[in-house]
């Protein structure tokens, strides 16, 4: 129940495309999804976040998509970039006492020029 | 950059030794996180320290240990290593325990142990 199972494990995408990475998860408890970029070598970097009261957030090329009811979030790169070629991991946290993280296992994006 | 530092950037250890894990926090933070980040892998929650105490642990023998200080800097000991705890350990720190707040990382401290 504190699983949060994210897809595809790679992408592959031209530049100037929409990259698509999903994630879902069981615990109604929790109550903040963050997406993080990591590239090698580096710490997470916070990309975007979303609450569950809302059901679209979107910064820039970056947008989170949140269906409370099917327990599913999924984060749109638009226009995607070489630059964007990273490591993205979506994360709930519970919001108990201890606000800890619990990660996706990550989906290496691959932009082609 | 977050503002959150960690040394050192590598480090390598044989099976049994121990190892000290260092990380400064964002000024301001007073929530500190250790996570483990095996290779491929999402991070791992280890522990969370606030104002100098232990608050809240995941699944993680208590081998693993950690302190925080006055001025909310951290570190993570490891006892007895094993060849499995070679990964790249993230600290990540933030504005206030319990409250649903960003989490900063660092660059993180790749151990290696042989």
């Amino acid at each position: 129940q504190q699983q949060v199972k994210q897809s595809p494990q790679s992408l592959i995408v031209q530049k100037g495309g929409i990259s698509i990475i999903n994630c879902a998860y069981e615990n109604t408890a929790f109550d903040y999804f963050p997406w993080y970029q990591q590239f090698p070598g580096k710490g997470p970097a916070l990309l975007i976040a979303i609450r569950p009261d809302v059901s679209e957030k979107k910064e820039g090329r970056f947008t989170i998509s949140f269906n409370k009811s099917a327990k599913q979030f999924s984060l749109h790169i638009m226009d995607s970039q070489p630059g964007d070629s990273a490591t993205y991991f979506c994360a709930a946290e519970d919001g108990g006492a201890t606000n800890k993280l619990i990660f996706g296992t990550g989906t290496l994006l691959a932009v082609q020029p | 950059e977050t503002g959150v530092t960690q040394s050192p950037t590598h480090l390598i250890k044989t099976r049994g030794q121990q190892v000290t894990l260092r990380c400064s926090s964002q000024s301001g933070h007073n929530t500190v996180s250790w996570y483990q980040q095996a290779l491929g892998q999402g991070p791992q929650f280890i522990f969370q320290y606030y104002r100098e105490e232990e608050n809240g642990r995941g699944n993680f023998p208590p081998r693993f240990s950690g302190l925080q200080f006055p001025n909310y800097s951290s570190e993570l000991n490891v006892n007895a290593l094993e060849l499995d705890d070679s990964a790249l350990y993230l600290c990540a720190s933030s504005s206030n325990r319990g409250v649903t707040d960003t989490q900063y990382f660092g660059p993180g401290t790749r151990l290696t142990v042989l």
